[in-house]
């Protein structure tokens, strides 16, 4: 079983700031990763992928990855009320199609 | 392109009663995998199928149990349903490429009431 461990949280910062989401997995050989924000009452929408070590940017969201320690985050920038949602981590390991999800981080960003 | 699709979007069903569960998805791809989602218990996997063949499948008993057919769309059945059985169920839909960028997205979800 793979373990996708995500920081409890919940996670609550002022707008404008920085909000940092961290997830650590423990399969060495998980090659692909996964955020997905999910909205209250919704389904999961996906943010961003990545799959090779260091920093993917995309506009207000910043993905990092280390394989060698095991650790991805999602960094989002100028963080703005309507980013307050449940942000789940999701790797794909070995087994090609199963994805695994952590339990996710609930950010709440206040005005 | 129209997004993936789940019928119904709510549903009520009393106790030992059985339903059934439709995933439409994205044009074009083949890979349908199944979620339950509880708040206790997170986002649980049920199981994955392409090009109608089983793939990967989760730790749920035999009353879990899906098809998908020949143009991709998938359902789910769940017999004797339990109280523990009410979540929403999550249908998402990836091309199925055997590679490891294959990306998942999600259709808005089934909500399961048992009573």
């Amino acid at each position: 079983q793979k373990e996708v461990e995500q920081n409890s949280g919940p996670l609550s910062v002022p707008e404008g700031a920085i909000a940092s989401l961290n997830c650590t997995y423990s399969d060495r050989v998980s090659q692909s990763f996964f955020w997905y924000r999910q909205y209250s009452g919704k389904s999961p929408e996906l943010i961003m992928s990545i799959y090779s070590n260091g920093d993917k940017e995309d506009g207000r969201f910043t993905a990092q990855l280390n394989k060698a320690s095991q650790y991805v985050s999602l960094l989002i920038r100028d963080s703005q009320p309507s980013d307050s949602a449940t942000y789940l981590c999701a790797l794909r390991g070995s087994t090609l199609g199963r994805l695994y999800f952590g339990r996710g981080t609930q950010l709440t960003v206040w005005p | 392109k129209a997004g993936v699709t789940q019928t119904p979007r709510y549903l009520i069903k009393t106790r030992g009663q059985q339903v059934t569960l439709s995933c439409s998805p994205i044009s074009g791809h083949r890979s349908v995998s199944w979620y339950q989602q509880t708040p206790g218990q997170g986002l649980q996997f049920l199981f994955e199928y392409f090009s109608e063949t089983q793939r990967n499948k989760g730790n749920f008993p035999g009353r879990f149990s899906g098809r998908q057919f020949s143009n991709s769309r998938s359902e789910m059945n769940v017999s004797t349903l339990e109280l523990g059985d009410s979540a929403l169920y999550l249908c998402a839909s990836s091309l199925g490429r055997f590679d490891y960028t294959d990306t998942q997205y999600f259709g808005p979800g089934t909500r399961l009431t048992v009573l």
